[in-house]
């Protein structure tokens, strides 16, 4: 069955730089794209951004440009989220989500279980 | 404030239906079928539960139903069930940059 395993849980002082990891398995990886979303407390749900973990071609969110990055490696079925600069309003659960079908993004399907990032000074 | 609108809250008493709307733009909901919606229970990961405007993944139940017309898309539960109290999102596909925008989410309470 397919699964997302995300990285635990991190506390970071504003400024820093935060990279979350999300390992994929029971599936072919290179075949899906990974979204990233996030979630601040109490609140609704934040497209973040794409990436092809066939090609590596990405799309992000306007708001984030310059400061998140995504990245796959698909030796060990893993994609990663990256996101420098940050502040208190980054405070969130990030989530990985696979496309619901390969060689297409316009579902997301799977989500993984999440990972809380605090901001914190 | 989200792309898209969906109303708070919504509210039903076990075994009737409801329905949730999702309201965007022409630039949401004009081009493309592309409509989702995802479940989330509290402390949980969303699921999805209809893409494409009305597609059921494996294993969702039939109670679920999605619809659209114009630019607003509806999400359908009938027979409602305990199980089905949650938040629910609606979510639109967009071909460039931004691929997909949410909505603000809607709190279901079965009475």
């Amino acid at each position: 069955q397919v699964q997302l395993v995300q990285s635990g849980a991190e506390v970071k002082k504003p400024g820093a730089s935060v990279k979350v990891s999300c390992k994929a398995s029971g599936y072919t990886f290179n075949t899906y794209g990974i979204n990233w979303v996030r979630q601040a407390p109490g609140q609704g749900l934040e497209w973040m951004g794409w990436i092809s973990a066939y090609d590596g071609n990405t799309e992000y969110a306007q708001k984030l440009q310059g400061r998140v990055t995504l990245t796959t490696d698909t030796s060990t079925s893993t994609a990663y989220m990256e996101l420098t600069s940050l502040t208190s309003d980054d405070t969130a659960v990030y989530y990985c989500a696979r496309d619901r079908f390969s060689y297409s993004s316009t579902s997301i399907g799977h989500w993984g279980q999440g990972t809380l990032v605090s901001v914190s000074s | 404030q989200s792309a898209l609108t969906q109303p708070a809250s919504v509210s039903g008493s076990p075994g009737q239906s409801i329905t949730i709307s999702c309201t965007g733009t022409s630039s949401d909901f004009g081009a493309y079928n592309y409509v989702s919606w995802y479940q989330q229970h509290p402390g949980k990961a969303p699921k999805l539960i209809i893409s494409d405007v009305n597609d059921r993944p494996s294993g969702v139940s039939n109670r679920f139903s999605g619809s659209k017309s114009g630019n607003t898309a509806s999400l359908t539960i009938s027979g409602l069930q305990a199980e089905d109290e949650a938040d629910y999102y609606c979510s639109s596909y967009r071909s460039t940059h931004t691929l997909f925008v949410f909505g603000g989410g809607t709190k279901l309470t079965v009475l």
